[in-house]
């Protein structure tokens, strides 16, 4: 099983709609959830990090965490095609007392298009 | 401005060559990443070093070397026993070993054998 799993798209969705990428990881003592957003050919960018159960907004961006299901999503409301990019999940991966293993594991990447 | 610096941006291999990857970070930054990247694939962790003068192997450290003699720099050298290093490799920092934080990324270096 990999220890950070993402649905690899693409996702196409129309200008103005909202959305939905979603992460599940393995560990359950893992403790702190990021979103990169990477343009082609370029590095990753980090656009959130969520460290709680629950909702975190900033901006069009909304992530959600829900550690019981062990599942962490982003959702971006009124899409535009300047979102278009792969959306990489990370997790700080951490044993089961919450001690981090030291570094970031990524999911594979979401493809995300958005058409006019 | 802070930030993380990876040079160069692109490099190209012969064969049995060994080439060497540079990353230098202004941000005080006590951990250091390297990370390759395919096509269509997620990130791989090579090596990293959590403090000066240590590191670890990552998931992938085979055909690859690294220094931390200094806090801010990380040079990455790719051998000549790595047999498929085509790949766009990105140097990443941390504020510490945990990291709760998450990464900062370089511009990342893309390389090709010839």
């Amino acid at each position: 099983q990999k220890e950070v799993e993402q649905n690899s798209g693409p996702l196409s969705v129309p200008e103005g709609a909202i959305a939905s990428l979603n992460c599940t990881y393995s560990d359950r003592g893992s403790q702190s959830f990021f979103w990169y957003r990477q343009y082609s050919g370029k590095s990753p960018e980090l656009i959130m990090s969520i460290y709680s159960n629950g909702d975190k907004e900033d901006g069009r961006f909304t992530a959600q965490l829900n550690k019981a299901s062990q599942y962490v999503s982003l959702l971006i409301r009124d899409s535009q095609p300047s979102d278009s990019a792969t959306y990489l999940c990370a997790v700080n991966i951490a044993n089961a007392g919450g001690t981090s293993y030291g570094k970031l594991t990524f999911g594979q990447g979401t493809i995300l298009t958005v058409h006019p | 401005d802070g930030g993380i610096t990876q040079s160069p941006k692109y490099l190209f291999r012969k064969e049995g060559q060994n080439v060497t990857l540079s990353c230098e970070q202004n941000l005080n930054h006590d951990a250091m990443y390297w990370y390759r990247q395919d096509p269509g694939q997620g990130l791989r962790l090579i090596y990293y070093s959590q403090i000066v003068n240590d590191f670890q192997k990552g998931d992938i450290a085979e055909g690859y070397s690294v220094s931390r003699e200094k806090k801010e720099s990380f040079p990455l050298t790719v051998t000549s026993a790595q047999k498929n290093p085509t790949a766009f490799y990105l140097c990443a920092s941390s504020i510490d070993w945990k990291p709760n934080y998450g990464y900062t990324f370089g511009s990342g270096t893309r390389l090709t054998v010839v």
